[in-house]
């Protein structure tokens, strides 16, 4: 089955530190890539994604994920973090298919990051 | 901004009671998802939804769970009867299906607590 994998469930820095969530899945196809960001007690947004072309992915404040299609990762990356990071990241995964069928969306477990001041 | 509109936003009731929870997409959107999230098994797929017609609802327990589209505004999650063990966020989410770039707009979610 297809899956999605967050390796890190809680991860805590301080301020200005630099972030790499780690972000594999299983799949061996054409996939659609995503990070998604929920701060405290609101609902997901989203923060990038990859469909095709360029592997490294700028999103928005500051986020960026890269694309390693031989290591089935999609990494996400912030130079310095700031305490307005402090959210849960779920990567999610859409695993293309051609088959007729429709193409799921698959979340990771999530990772929660704290950041302290 | 557009927005996918979620009610209620919090629901108390008691074990044994219907609950319904419904959610408008986006217009236009044309495929709708319900998600519920937990502290144990984080987001699961209920059920998905494509031009009003239900594709997969394997991930809903059937004997208490049902997920409806009476029109392209509105989809309802409805549980009867309800269980503790429901208590979660129910999160909708609509996009523009296809078979592919499918980028999901998720509403604020519906927060359950079953006593």
């Amino acid at each position: 089955a297809q899956s999605v994998s967050q390796h890190n469930h809680h991860v805590i820095l301080s301020e200005a530190a630099s972030l790499e969530l780690g972000c594999n899945y299983s799949y061996g196809g054409t996939v659609n890539l995503f990070w998604y960001v929920q701060y405290p007690g609101q609902h997901l947004q989203l923060l990038l994604k990859y469909f095709s072309g360029d592997p490294l992915v700028k999103g928005i404040k500051g986020f960026e994920a890269e694309f390693i299609k031989s290591k089935f990762s999609f990494n996400l990356r912030k130079p310095s973090v700031q305490w307005s990071d402090t959210a849960e990241y779920f990567c999610a995964v859409i695993p293309i298919t051609f088959s007729g069928g429709y193409n799921k969306l698959i979340f990771g477990a999530g990772t929660r990051l704290a950041v302290h001041p | 901004d557009a927005r996918v509109t979620q009610t209620p936003r919090h629901k108390v009731t008691e074990m044994g009671q219907e609950v319904t929870m419904r959610c408008q997409p986006i217009l236009g959107h044309n495929t709708v998802f319900w998600y519920r999230q937990t502290m144990m098994q984080g987001l699961e797929l209920l059920a998905y939804f494509r031009n009003r017609a239900p594709l997969d609802d394997s991930g809903m327990p059937k004997d208490r769970f049902s997920a409806e589209m009476p029109d392209a505004t509105l989809a309802t999650l409805k549980i009867q009867p309800s269980e503790p063990r429901d208590s979660a966020v129910y999160f909708c989410a609509s996009g523009l299906g296809g078979t592919g770039a499918n980028v999901l707009t998720f509403g604020a979610g519906s927060r359950l607590t079953v006593l």
